[in-house]
């Protein structure tokens, strides 16, 4: 079974500086890795599939970059409405599996 | 307009068996490609991918779970009903459905199931 590691567990951050999130599965998943926010409350908005495509609507300042194993979501200039926490998540061929990472809280410097 | 909205008992004993179900819009579970997943969030924890059901009617499930657990859909309805045996306190999560074969793009508001005697 894949495992996806986050770090940090917790990024402060000020707001308009740069936010680097890192995530590490046990094993490749190729390019098989999506990246969601998820603010108190709501359900998980996708933010980043397939490594680094940005869904429908997400601003630029998010990107995400990375295959195999170790991956990256860089918020580059950030707002006051990116402070949550973010999720990695990993999709596996065969069998069809899904994992999440344990989350990256990003909180206010 | 996709939507999915989840719904079941708020409250479940423990060892009973949870069904929930997620009624969906916008999309058909029929077309090749269509995947509805359950994901679970205990209070303050990560999110945990439970199931997922295919367009062919194809079911995974976690590996740590799959003994207690059941996905099923109805195309005409549009829902999908996800099963869980033997419940436990700690199977305390918001349960939500969600759209997708590789990443999830739409997800349900989530419904609170809360496992107390």
């Amino acid at each position: 079974e894949i495992v996806m590691t986050q770090s940090p567990a917790t990024l402060s951050v000020s707001p308009g500086e740069r936010a680097t999130l890192s995530c590490r599965a046990s094993q490749s998943v190729s390019s098989n890795l999506a990246w969601y926010q998820q603010k108190p409350g709501q359900a998980p908005r996708l933010l980043i599939y397939g490594a680094s495509t940005r869904a429908t609507g997400i601003p630029a300042r998010f990107s995400g970059s990375g295959s195999g194993t170790e991956f990256t979501l860089t918020i580059s200039s950030l707002q006051s409405e990116d402070f949550a926490v973010y999720y990695c998540q990993q999709y596996n061929n065969w069998p069809r599996t899904l994992t999440f990472g344990g989350g990256t809280k990003v909180e206010i410097k | 307009q996709v939507t999915l909205r989840e719904s079941g008992p708020a409250l479940v004993k423990p060892t009973q068996t949870l069904t929930l179900t997620c009624t969906f819009s916008g999309f058909s579970l029929s077309t090749s490609g269509m995947c509805v997943s359950w994901i679970r969030q205990p209070p303050g924890k990560a999110l945990e991918w439970l199931a997922l059901i295919d367009w062919d009617d194809d079911k995974y499930y976690s590996t740590s779970l799959k003994t207690r657990l059941t996905i099923s859909k109805d195309t005409s309805k549009n829902q999908v009903v996800l099963t869980m045996t033997n419940m436990d306190p700690v199977d305390t999560a918001t349960y939500y459905c969600a759209r997708g074969l590789y990443s999830l793009d739409y997800w349900g508001q989530g419904t609170l199931v809360t496992v107390s005697s």
